[in-house]
C-alpha cells in the first residue's frame, strides 16, 4: 500500500514563527501537493510539486513556500506564521496525472 | 481555470435508501474525475475516478459514478447506504490540458445516513 507520512498530526505554533510540516511517500510518485481543508471551503491546493526542485503555485500560495530536494519528501513552510494560517494540511501524491492521489492523515496547525 | 461545485452542504438519507451526492465541473479540455471520501479524523480516501471510456465508473465500498459530459456533471451514487457510508464526500476535477494540471477539489458534502 501507498503511505504518505505527515510528519506531525498537530501543531502549535506562535505568530511570526517559521513553520516547517514535513512530507514523505514511499512509492516513488512524480507529483505531491499541498493543501490545506478549512470548513465549508474544502480543500484549496497550496502548492505542487512534478519533479524533484520543481514546483508550482497553487490556487493560495501566499504566505507559504515549499520544498522538494528529493523524490520522497515534499516540505511545506510558513515563513511567518499567522492566526489565520489556522487549519488542517493535508499532503498527496500521485504516480501520473490520471491517477488518484494517496493522502496523509493530515496536520492540524494551530497558530496563537 | 478549471473548478468543481458541490452543490450541497449534506445529504440527509435513510438507511437502505438510494444516495446521491451532486458534483459539476468546469474544465477548458478535457477532465479526469475523481470522488473521495473522508471519514472523521482521517486523511482522505480515493473511491473512484473517470478518465475515459464508459460514462458509469464503478468504486469502492458499492459506489458508482455517471460521467456526463453535456451537463458536466459526475454525480456519486450508491443504491442502498449503509450508516457507515456517513461521511465526507469530496469531488475532484483534472484538466488534462490546463498548464500545471493540477487537482481542483470542491468544497465538500457531509453524508448523514440515519439508521
Amino acid at each position: 500500500d501507498v503511505k504518505v507520512t505527515q510528519s506531525s498530526r498537530y501543531l502549535v505554533k506562535r505568530t511570526g514563527e517559521k513553520v516547517f510540516l514535513e512530507c514523505v511517500q514511499d512509492m516513488d510518485h512524480e507529483n505531491m501537493f499541498w493543501y490545506r481543508q478549512d470548513p465549508g471551503l474544502g480543500l484549496r491546493l497550496i502548492y505542487f510539486s512534478y519533479d524533484v526542485k520543481m514546483k508550482e503555485k497553487g490556487d493560495i500560495p501566499e504566505g507559504y513556500s515549499v520544498s522538494r530536494e528529493k523524490k520522497e519528501r515534499f516540505s511545506l513552510i510558513l515563513e511567518s506564521a499567522s492566526t489565520n494560517q489556522t487549519s488542517m494540511y493535508l499532503c498527496a501524491s500521485s504516480f501520473q496525472w490520471n491517477t488518484e492521489a494517496f493522502f496523509g492523515q493530515g496536520t492540524r496547525l494551530t497558530v496563537v | 481555470a478549471q473548478s468543481v461545485a458541490q452543490p450541497e452542504d449534506q445529504v440527509n438519507v435513510a438507511e437502505g435508501n438510494p444516495l446521491t451526492v451532486k458534483c459539476t465541473y468546469s474544465v477548458s479540455g478535457n477532465p479526469y474525475l475523481f470522488w473521495y471520501v473522508q471519514y472523521p479524523n482521517r486523511g482522505l480516501q480515493f473511491l473512484l475516478k473517470y478518465i475515459t471510456g464508459d460514462n458509469l465508473v464503478k468504486g469502492s465500498y458499492g459506489f458508482e459514478a455517471e460521467f456526463n459530459k453535456s451537463q458536466t456533471s459526475f454525480h456519486l451514487k450508491k443504491p442502498s447506504a449503509l450508516v457507515s457510508d456517513s461521511a465526507l464526500y469530496f469531488c475532484a476535477v483534472r484538466d488534462i490540458k490546463a498548464a500545471g494540471n493540477k487537482l481542483t477539489f470542491g468544497g465538500g458534502t457531509r453524508v448523514l445516513v440515519k439508521p
